[in-house]
């Protein structure tokens, strides 16, 4: 079993399409959690965080849920630049970049 | 902003080549890292470095080794190439170890080995 899975897909939806992905870790001591994009042919960046809260950011929102160890990420009213490959990261470490591990990405295309 | 360079976007080598696959940052971070990414399989760290002349083997790091010798520059060496280490290579700085510590990628350079 992979550490961090997610669904390939692809997604395609439509613009102003509400989208969810979710992104399930095996390790349970996982300390810390985050959503990068991915545009084709371009490096990661982050997009947010996940606080075991859940938290917004516009349009984003990310949900961590511990007790099934799944992480979350919401984008509602799509737009066409939203299109890219969302990678689940997660940090099972303590305190240590190394830990990282990645998942192999959700690729989202919004449709015009 | 941080800026990640890596030195080649595309690489194309031959079969037992040495190959240095380069990268510079210039925000003064202590963390550097290098990834391999391949179809399917997300993200693979093969090296990284928490200081000058400091280095810790990833989860992939044989057929590899790195150098820093500078904060700033940290090399990967691919010592004799092979067709199995085609991939996207992409290297990363950080500025410290936390927790929530925030990766800054360079662009990638895409090596083929034939």
């Amino acid at each position: 079993r992979k550490e961090v899975e997610q669904d390939p897909g692809p997604f395609n939806v439509p613009e102003g399409a509400t989208v969810a992905f979710n992104c399930t870790y095996s390790n349970s001591a996982s300390q810390s959690f985050f959503w990068y994009r991915q545009d084709c042919r371009k490096e990661p960046k982050l997009l947010m965080s996940v606080y075991s809260s859940g938290n917004e950011d516009g349009r984003f929102t990310a949900q961590l849920n511990r007790a099934s160890q799944y992480i979350s990420l919401l984008i509602r009213d799509s737009k066409l630049s939203d299109s890219a490959t969302y990678l689940c990261v997660v940090n099972g470490g303590i305190g240590s970049a190394r830990q990282l591990t990645f998942g192999s990405g959700t690729q989202l295309t919004v449709l015009p | 902003d941080v800026k990640v360079t890596q030195s080649s976007r595309y690489l194309v080598k031959r079969t037992g080549e040495k190959v240095f696959l380069e990268c510079v940052q210039d925000m003064d971070h202590e963390n550097m890292f290098w990834y391999r990414q391949d179809p399917g399989l997300g993200l693979r760290l093969i090296y990284f470095s928490y200081d000058v002349k400091m280095k810790e083997k990833g989860d992939i790091p044989e057929g590899y080794s790195v150098s820093r010798e500078k904060k700033e520059r940290f090399s990967l060496i691919l010592e004799s190439a092979s067709t199995n280490q085609t991939s996207m290579y992409l290297c990363a700085s950080s500025l410290g170890t936390g927790l929530n510590e925030k990766l800054f990628f360079g662009s990638g350079t895409q090596l083929s080995v034939l």
